[in-house]
């Protein structure tokens, strides 16, 4: 059981260049959500799922779009990176019988 | 507006005393409150859990607290060990899907 896999861990981007941050999870989970996570802050929602097909926006969803095609799963999109962006974001997902959500080991994106 | 609050970055104890970490809210259309850990360079783990219609659950040496008079929960660890020296996060959920995040607090165990 691979859990939420999150590619790539490490990612740098130029200013205005766009990209997609990879999350996939083999649990069959139905809630998805993304989370940025600033130094000595903790987690803001950017989006979340609740199946798929369906998503919805969370804190901080400006600059960034997200997409539910299958339930496996839920890539973010940054449109135009903004030096604002660089952070550490983490995908995580959830059965919706449960409240805990399992976690994947986080992508760490600078923005120049 | 912050709505769930940890008002202590950081706690030090010693092996084998309690570790108390402590968080407040302020929406009190949070339905259940979580717990979460985080060591450096990975995701958060899932820990505890409490739901609002509870004022106690317990895991092992883990247990949540919950006063909703005062908006308050708190997570207490008996016997700390070096091992659970990590960041911890408290969360709230109200609507499906959404969980809002404390700040941290950053717990170092002695040996």
């Amino acid at each position: 059981n691979a859990g939420v896999t999150q590619t790539p861990k490490f990612q740098v981007l130029k200013t205005g260049q766009s990209m997609t941050l990879q999350c996939a999870q083999d649990m069959n989970h139905e809630y998805m959500s993304w989370y940025r996570q600033d130094p000595g802050m903790g987690l803001r929602l950017i989006h979340y799922s609740v199946g798929a097909g369906i998503t919805d926006q969370g804190e901080v969803p400006n600059g960034y779009n997200v997409s539910r095609s299958t339930t496996e799963d839920f890539p973010l999109r940054l449109l135009s990176a903004a030096p604002s962006q660089t952070s550490v974001y983490f995908c995580a997902s959830r059965p919706p019988a449960t409240y805990g959500y399992t976690f994947g080991s986080g992508t760490r994106l600078t923005v120049v | 507006d912050q709505q769930v609050k940890q008002n202590s970055p950081s706690l030090s104890v010693q092996e084998g005393r309690i570790s108390i970490l402590n968080c407040d809210y302020t929406n009190s259309m949070f339905d259940y409150f979580l717990w979460y850990k985080k060591y450096p360079a990975e995701g958060p783990t899932f820990l505890i859990s409490i739901s609002s219609i509870k004022d106690k659950n317990e895991d092992g040496r883990f247990t949540v607290f919950l006063n909703k008079s005062a908006k308050h929960l708190s997570l207490h660890i008996v016997p700390s060990q070096p091992g659970d020296s990590a960041v911890y996060f408290c969360a709230a959920s109200q609507d499906a899907g959404k969980s809002t995040f404390g700040d941290g607090t950053t717990l170092t165990v002695k040996p």
